[in-house]
């Protein structure tokens, strides 16, 4: 299995601020062939399914805030959020697709400080 | 825009099968597209159970394999998950999510998940 482990494990940031969460993959993540990065990042407010904000590490989905931007090659991924929002608060989950046994981060808890 | 809905029993005895289905609305479930079921646990992150394509084919996480079944149907438009064999342990949210184009996907779509305890 491709194991995904993110951190912080929780994270306080002011409103306007930056925030950036982690992503590591004990290996790399990287297909040659087509140059891409075979990661996502996801979205999930309490009581809601998870949304996918970032695909292929780094293109951000249709209506997804430009605020929100995914970074990183390999084994190491980065989601940031260059100006928070009080919407914003949620879990983050990264989740690998270059192995077929998909698997996620065990997620990163955004509140507001 | 493709929708998600995921029904079953929300209480299912110790050593029985779990089954729940999706169906899919506004969309057709036979895209070239995989199908899959993931879970929840209270307060717990994550887990892929696994996926299916519109002409039968499956792909399951190992861990659960033996215990997982995943079938199509495509005049209704739905695919169901069956579990055997559950336990305290698989009490969770589970949800049903679609792959994005290809054999390796994110989930772009999912359903709003059904709650599922296992106790007697």
């Amino acid at each position: 299995d491709i194991v995904m482990t993110q951190f912080p494990d929780s994270l306080a940031v002011s409103l306007g601020e930056r925030a950036t969460i982690n992503c590591k993959s004990n290996q790399s993540l990287f297909y040659s062939s087509n140059n891409q990065n075979y990661l996502a990042w996801y979205q999930q407010k309490r009581g809601q399914p998870p949304k996918l904000l970032i695909n292929w590490a780094s293109t951000r989905e249709s209506g997804v805030p430009d605020r929100f931007s995914g970074s990183g090659s390999g084994t190491d991924f980065t989601l940031t959020i260059s100006s928070l929002q009080a919407e914003d608060v949620a879990v983050y989950y990264c989740q690998q697709f270059y192995s077929r046994l998909f698997t996620f981060g065990q997620g990163t808890k955004l509140e507001i400080k | 825009q493709v929708l998600l809905q995921e029904s079953g029993p929300g209480l299912v005895q110790p050593s029985g099968t779990l089954s729940l289905t999706c169906d899919v609305s506004d969309g057709s479930i036979s895209s070239p597209i995989w199908w899959s079921w993931v879970r929840q646990p209270p307060g717990k992150g994550l887990e892929w159970i696994g996926e299916i394509y519109h002409t039968g084919t499956t792909n399951y996480n190992p861990s659960l394999k033996s215990r997982v079944s995943i079938s199509v149907d495509t005049s209704k438009n739905q695919f169901s998950l069956q579990l055997s064999s559950v336990t305290a342990a698989d009490t969770a949210v589970y949800f049903c999510a679609r792959g994005s184009f290809g054999d390796y996907h994110a989930f772009d779509i999912w359903g709003q998940g059904t709650v599922v305890t296992v106790s007697s």
